[in-house]
């Protein structure tokens, strides 16, 4: 079955500094990635997926993850971060299952603390 | 735009009581399911569906039951609550079965067992 790590579960970064949050998986034939975000007492909403196609994606403010196959992992990375950012991030895999549907699989979570 | 909708939003269950977490969503989605999230465990699967019928478990479903009569609904029922069970639990939805893109979150549910 799929796992996903995310090595670092709190992430503390000064406002306008680059950021990277890592996450790795176990190998898989077909691997479909995501980023989700969440703020505090609200749901997780997503901040990018890979499919397929080019291995660099990004979001609409300003994050960027790159699929790398040879080392199973998907970091996420931000030049430049704003308190805003400040935030949960949940990398998770979809999985295959052997009746052929698809489950989502998550990490633990980094905390992304901002500091001004 | 009401998306996934979970109720309640907050409960407090003593030990043994039984209850259902009620989840429904207005986008015609195939794909349901339900996580938990502890700190330090991420978001666990409980259970999930891919269609009005259908269900499996995920990676945790001791102690939960789940049924799916319709596409728009996918209710949560712990049958004898335990300590354990206190969590945050969040329903999310996506399209069909083959599909891999995004999934749709309710804002959650907090449940505490005494």
């Amino acid at each position: 079955a799929q796992s996903v790590t995310q090595l670092d579960s709190q992430v503390p970064v000064f406002e306008e500094a680059p950021v990277e949050l890592r996450c790795n998986y176990s190998s898989s034939v077909s691997v479909y990635l995501f980023w989700y975000v969440q703020y505090p007492n609200q749901g997780l909403q997503l901040l990018l997926k890979y499919l397929s196609g080019s291995t660099l994606v990004e979001s609409i403010n300003g994050f960027e993850a790159e699929f790398n196959k040879s080392q199973t992992s998907f970091h996420l990375r931000k030049p430049s971060v704003h308190i805003s950012d400040t935030a949960e991030y949940f990398c998770a895999v979809s999985d295959r299952t052997t009746s052929g549907t698809y489950k989502y699989i998550f990490g633990t979570g980094t905390r992304l603390k901002v500091l001004a | 735009n009401a998306g996934v909708t979970q109720t309640p939003k907050f409960q407090v269950l003593k030990t043994g009581q039984s209850m259902t977490l009620q989840c429904a969503q207005d986008m015609n989605h195939e794909y349901m399911s339900w996580y938990r999230q502890d700190p330090g465990m991420g978001l666990r699967l409980i259970h999930y569906s891919v269609g009005a019928g259908i269900t499996d478990q995920g990676e945790v479903p001791n102690g939960y039951n789940v049924s799916r009569s319709t596409t728009e609904d996918f209710p949560l029922r712990l049958l004898s609550a335990a300590p354990s069970q206190t969590s945050v639990y969040f329903c999310a939805s996506s399209w069909g079965q083959g599909w891999t893109g995004e999934l749709f979150f309710g804002e959650g549910s907090r449940l505490t067992v005494l």
